[in-house]
């Protein structure tokens, strides 16, 4: 059980356009979904936390007119990276969280090259 | 400084050996203490979790916390090759509060 998915698991795009990634709870409803990004040899940093029907909450020095975070329903939240640049390119990885439970459950990660 | 510092690795072991991780952190307000393991291009998985000082065994698994020296270790014993992973420390402030990721310890353990 609790099983995350992600969606792409890479992606490619050229720099200037928009990407979607989807961040999937398969077996329980999430009411809290978590967004990282991950550059080589580096830490899990915290970009966003976002409630079920709620707006997000950015980390401070996350810009949240590029990094747009929407968390519909309680088993889906999608990660939109605008107008991408090359250094946007980073793996980006979501975790989900039960109402009550601290655990959180990571996906397998989306990794992102802007050309 | 970095609020969690790790040694990046790579460490490498026979098969059988204790494996022995550690992270540092500079934030006395840390009270609950996570170790996760991220294999190759996937997400990380909870290994085990310590609150405040002390130690907390889960098979071959020892977490342990001394909040003095601001030290935590998770040791492995008997080491598989299937141990081979990053492992991530992430100290919290509160239950459900932000974890603070170490940049990780890649250990890789031959046959």
């Amino acid at each position: 059980g609790a099983v995350v998915s992600q969606h792409p698991s890479w992606v490619i795009c050229k720099s200037g356009t928009s990407v979607k990634i989807e961040c999937r709870s398969l077996d329980f409803q999430a009411t809290t979904m978590f967004w990282y990004r991950q550059f080589p040899k580096q830490s899990l940093m915290l970009m966003a936390t976002s409630n079920e029907g709620s707006k997000a909450t950015y980390e401070q020095g996350v810009e949240k007119d590029k990094f747009l975070i929407n968390h519909a329903s309680l088993t889906l939240s999608t990660l939109t990276v605008t107008s991408a640049h090359p250094e946007d390119s980073s793996f980006y990885i979501c975790s989900a969280r039960l109402a009550g439970i601290y655990e959180q459950y990571f996906g397998p990660g989306t990794r992102l090259t802007v050309t | 400084q970095k609020e969690v510092e790790q040694d990046p690795g790579p460490l490498s072991v026979p098969e059988g050996a204790i494996v022995s991780l550690n992270c540092t952190y500079s934030n006395s307000a840390f009270q609950y203490f996570m170790w996760y393991r991220q294999y190759s291009r996937k997400g990380p998985e909870l290994l085990m979790y310590t609150y405040s000082s002390g130690n907390k065994e889960d098979g071959r698994f020892t977490a342990q916390v001394d909040k003095s020296s601001k030290y935590i270790s998770l040791f492995i014993r008997d080491s598989q090759p299937s141990d081979s992973a990053t492992y991530l420390c992430a100290p919290a402030t509160g239950y459900g509060n932000k974890l603070v990721f170490g940049a990780g310890t890649i250990l890789r353990v031959k046959s």
